[in-house]
């Protein structure tokens, strides 16, 4: 089982509607969770971060969290074209005894936000 | 604010040598962290300093080291490379190495081609 799963996609909405990327993780006690948002050619970039369980909304993305069921979300409402990217799911995960813990990431999800 | 800079941005090396990476952090962040980002394995953890020592290890082969100076700057060295070392090598830094506030910043990365 990977550490953090994500559907790799494409997942192509209409602009205006609303996009639904999704990650499930396997270590229970991860306390930090992010989304980065990539485009071709180019860095990561952080666009959200979670901590706790619930919602946490930051212009149109909203990141969801439960930790119950090992599993975060990332909303965008309505999607631009310019929101088309690869979106990853990044966990801080705990290391092997006697390591610190690590930022460990999903394959990422393609985005393809059409007109 | 300077952001996180890798030189150099292209290389392009011959089996069996060796290469040298460098990443400067942005001013201020005392952890360092690297990944290897390939098409298939998507973004790899390497190995994260902070304060001169290495935190933690990704499952990497002992051809892969680096190491971080006084002033955050930090290196990695790929020894005898192989074909499969052809990736993006990313580094990231953060402000700390908190469990909680683990936000990266990521580099332009450098783009190793082995031929």
């Amino acid at each position: 089982q990977k550490e953090v799963e994500q559907n790799s996609g494409p997942l192509s909405v209409p602009e205006g509607a609303i996009a639904s990327l999704n990650c499930t993780y396997s270590d229970r006690g991860s306390q930090s969770f992010f989304w980065y948002r990539q485009y071709s050619g180019k860095s990561p970039e952080l666009i959200m971060s979670i901590y706790s369980n619930g919602d946490k909304e930051d212009g149109r993305f909203t990141a969801q969290l439960n930790k119950a069921s090992q599993y975060v979300s990332l909303l965008i409402r309505d999607s631009q074209p310019s929101d088309s990217a690869t979106y990853l799911c990044a966990v801080n995960m705990k290391g092997d005894p006697g390591t610190a813990s690590k930022l460990t990431f999903g394959t990422g999800t393609r985005l393809q936000v059409t007109l | 604010k300077a952001g996180v800079t890798q030189t150099p941005r292209y290389l392009i090396k011959t089996r069996g040598q060796q290469v040298t990476l460098s990443c400067s952090p942005i001013s201020g962040h005392r952890s360092v962290s690297w990944y290897q980002q390939t098409p298939g394995q998507g973004l790899q953890f390497l190995f994260e300093y902070f304060s001169e020592t290495q935190r933690n290890k990704g499952n990497f082969p002992g051809r892969f080291s680096g190491r971080q100076f006084s002033n955050s700057r930090s290196e990695m060295n790929v020894s005898t490379l192989e074909l499969g070392d052809s990736a993006l090598y990313l580094c990231a830094s953060s402000l700390t190495t908190s469990r909680r506030d683990y936000g990266y910043t990521f580099g332009s990365g450098t783009r190793l081609t082995v031929v």
